[in-house]
């Protein structure tokens, strides 16, 4: 059973507007929870965690997310796009073990 | 460059040869990861180590494939008799710490072409 499930694969803003993806996950626990962004060509990069301290993240460039247990989400939001904002966006879940359990990602699409 | 490093960055191999990729660390981690992430996917995970000890393995990691660190540093990672199934961009990464919400670190990645 997929443990963490990206809710869009695809999410298409205009530069300046808000940008919202989702994020649900599955655990007996509370478990440590990621966002990363992969750009074309490049490694990918840690946004934030989660890690049972605050329930709301902050992470690099303006990225933040709320980790909900009672709706068991962890949605990544930016109250405005920039260009550069375009890659691809993974959940991501501590499965124990410290190995890592991936999202199917999510494509952000900025236009101008 | 502090960074994870892999080498090589890509590499394209015939159906039946064997591969050997490398990944370099940040120095001061003491567990080294390897994931495979195939077009469309997210990264799927497949073995660790901490330090030089492998801890972990995937049921994705099949007995044509082999991963070492022989002194806790660098990593390698050989697959044997290479299928078409095999190509996908093999990412490495790396960490600090000894529990679970640990950041791991990933290097650019070696991507893999099998024809």
């Amino acid at each position: 059973a997929q443990s963490v499930t990206q809710l869009d694969s695809h999410v298409s803003v205009s530069e300046g507007t808000p940008v919202l993806l989702r994020c649900n996950y599955s655990s007996s626990y509370s478990p440590s929870l990621f966002w990363y962004v992969q750009h074309p060509n490049k490694g990918l990069q840690l946004l934030l965690k989660y890690t049972s301290a605050a329930t709301l993240v902050k992470g690099i460039n303006g990225f933040e997310a709320e980790f909900k247990k009672s709706e068991t989400s962890f949605h990544l939001t930016k109250p405005s796009a920039h260009m550069s904002d375009a890659a691809e966006y993974f959940c991501v879940k501590n499965s124990g073990y410290s190995t890592l359990t991936f999202g199917k990602g999510t494509m952000l699409l900025v236009s101008p | 460059d502090t960074g994870v490093s892999q080498d090589p960055r890509h590499k394209i191999t015939k159906r039946g040869q064997n591969v050997t990729f490398r990944c370099d660390p940040i120095s001061e981690h003491n567990r080294l990861y390897w994931y495979r992430q195939t077009l469309g996917q997210g990264p799927e995970f497949l073995t660790y180590f901490q330090n030089e000890a492998q801890l972990e393995k995937s049921r994705l990691l099949s007995d044509r494939f082999s991963a070492e660190r022989p002194k806790g540093s660098f990593s390698t990672l050989e697959i044997q008799r290479t299928e078409q199934g095999d190509s996908a961009m093999y990412l490495c990464a790396s960490s600090w710490g000894q529990t679970d919400g640990d950041t791991q670190y990933f290097g650019p990645g070696t991507r893999l072409t099998v024809l």
